[in-house]
């Protein structure tokens, strides 16, 4: 069975870092992109960014982008997030989500997500 | 920044058919922006229902189905039940980066 568990979620301050980690089990990790997506409170689905198979490849929102880094440790089969200088409106919940395919297509496993809240 | 537009509310009665259509602010939605469509039911992640415009998951009701409609993608939910009511969203994919529609809620009365 494909599980992904997000972690780290936590309360930080504007301005602030945080970095989340995805620990993921039951697939060959290094055969599938990641995605990161996140939701505000009420809102809708956000996409944030995408790391290839071989994390060469690195797409980022443009909210996000210069403030987010996406990464990936193939032996931990792990995704992590990077996130500096964290807005108010960075607030929200926060999935991994593994993609179809090596390059990056769209998610068809998601993890239940982790709260990050700016204030 | 593009932007992908959704119905914002629909309601289906039990047995009935709804459409989602999902359109894009660059032009026509084609299979090159591999069109998905995904369901979240409130408290819970999404889950992925149709990927690359048709293609079904395993695990997805076979009263869903994904096709182009004009120039939008479209989700079709044929025989709805009352654990159909959610919100749908589509995805689609633009020069590298994935848009997330504004989303459908779903409403089975």
């Amino acid at each position: 069975e494909v599980q992904l568990v997000e972690s780290g979620g936590l309360v930080v301050q504007p301005g602030g870092s945080l970095r989340l980690s995805c620990a993921t089990s039951g697939f060959t990790f290094d055969d599938y992109a990641m995605h990161w997506v996140r939701q505000a409170p009420g809102q809708g689905l956000e996409w944030i960014c995408l790391i290839s198979w071989d994390g060469r490849s690195r797409y980022y929102a443009d909210s996000v982008r210069g403030r987010f880094t996406i990464s990936r440790d193939n032996r931990k089969k792990s995704l992590y997030l990077q996130m500096n200088s964290l807005r108010v409106e960075d607030t929200g919940f926060y999935y991994c989500a593994k993609d179809i395919v090596s390059t990056g297509d769209g998610m068809d496993v998601w993890g239940q997500g982790t709260t990050v809240i700016v204030s | 920044q593009a932007v992908v537009t959704q119905e914002p509310s629909l309601t289906v009665s039990p047995g009935g058919t709804v459409t989602l259509t999902c359109g894009f602010s660059t032009g026509a939605v084609t299979s090159s922006h591999y069109p998905y469509w995904f369901q979240q039911k409130p408290g819970q992640a999404p889950t992925t229902l149709i990927y690359d415009t048709r293609k079904k998951h395993s695990w997805t009701p076979a009263r869903f189905s994904g096709s182009l409609l004009g120039v939008k993608a479209a989700l079709t939910l044929s025989g709805a039940q009352p654990e159909d009511e959610a919100d749908y969203y589509c995805l689609l994919s633009y020069s590298g980066d994935k848009v997330f529609g504004t989303g459908t809620k779903v409403t089975v009365l």
